[in-house]
């Protein structure tokens, strides 16, 4: 069973629209991320939920927005989707701070 | 160090050399530092994570050594194979929070 699993994989959409991507963990862990991997590939965290509670807010435009509807879901939304937002975005969780991370396999959005 | 920086971007070795590899990050408000290990099409897996100040971690022909007080890790790999072929990530935590920064990578390419 994938520990960390993504969907979708692969995501084609025009500018303007809204999407989102779910991320799930079935390990028990506690905290849960999302990272965007920019055009230079680095990971650029994004959001962290402690617990269903945002703790980290990086300078990400309010067009994107995390959901946690329980601590093993952690989804990220994007309303009015632009060319730059086209990257690979992985999810991610672990359980005690400082501890490793594991990570989702990356749902790469194309946006034309 | 404001950021955390890894040395050099991209290396190419033979089957059977040893290379080693350089992560810096900020000395101060240290909480722990990771190494991943990013084969192409795959997701980040951990290698280590380090907390103490000469720290040093082995996993087969891999280890890592750590230096808090002046701010870097050194990756180490004996030996290299083709199939030791990926890029290596660095990722410092800090004591603020759950921030978790990764450096840009090093991309190891093992010619056979």
């Amino acid at each position: 069973d994938t520990a960390v699993s993504q969907t979708p994989k692969y995501l084609v959409t025009q500018m303007g629209n809204d999407k989102s991507i779910k991320c799930e963990q079935n390990l028990g862990h506690d905290t849960m991320y999302w990272y965007k991997q920019d055009s230079k590939k680095f990971l650029k965290i994004m959001f962290s939920y402690n617990n269903k509670e945002l703790i980290i807010n990086e300078t990400v435009p309010n067009r994107f927005s995390p959901k946690s509807p329980d601590k093993a879901h952690l989804n990220l939304h994007i309303n009015s989707l632009e060319l730059g937002d086209s990257a690979v975005y992985f999810c991610a969780s672990r359980m005690l701070a400082g501890g490793e991370l594991f990570f989702g396999e990356g749902s790469r959005l194309t946006v034309l | 160090i404001l950021n955390v920086e890894q040395s050099p971007q991209s290396l190419h070795v033979q089957e059977g050399d040893s290379t080693n590899f350089t992560c810096s990050f900020p000395s101060s408000n240290f909480y722990a530092l990771h190494w991943y290990r990013w084969e192409t099409a795959k997701s980040p897996e951990a290698l280590f994570v380090m907390t103490l100040n000469g720290d040093e971690k082995k996993k087969g022909r891999i280890s890592a050594t750590l230096n808090t007080k002046e701010g870097y890790s050194y990756l180490y790999i004996k030996g290299s194979q083709p199939e030791d072929s990926a890029t290596y990530l660095c990722a410092h935590h800090n004591n603020a929070g759950n921030m978790l920064t990764f450096g840009g990578g090093t991309r190891l390419m093992v010619k056979p």
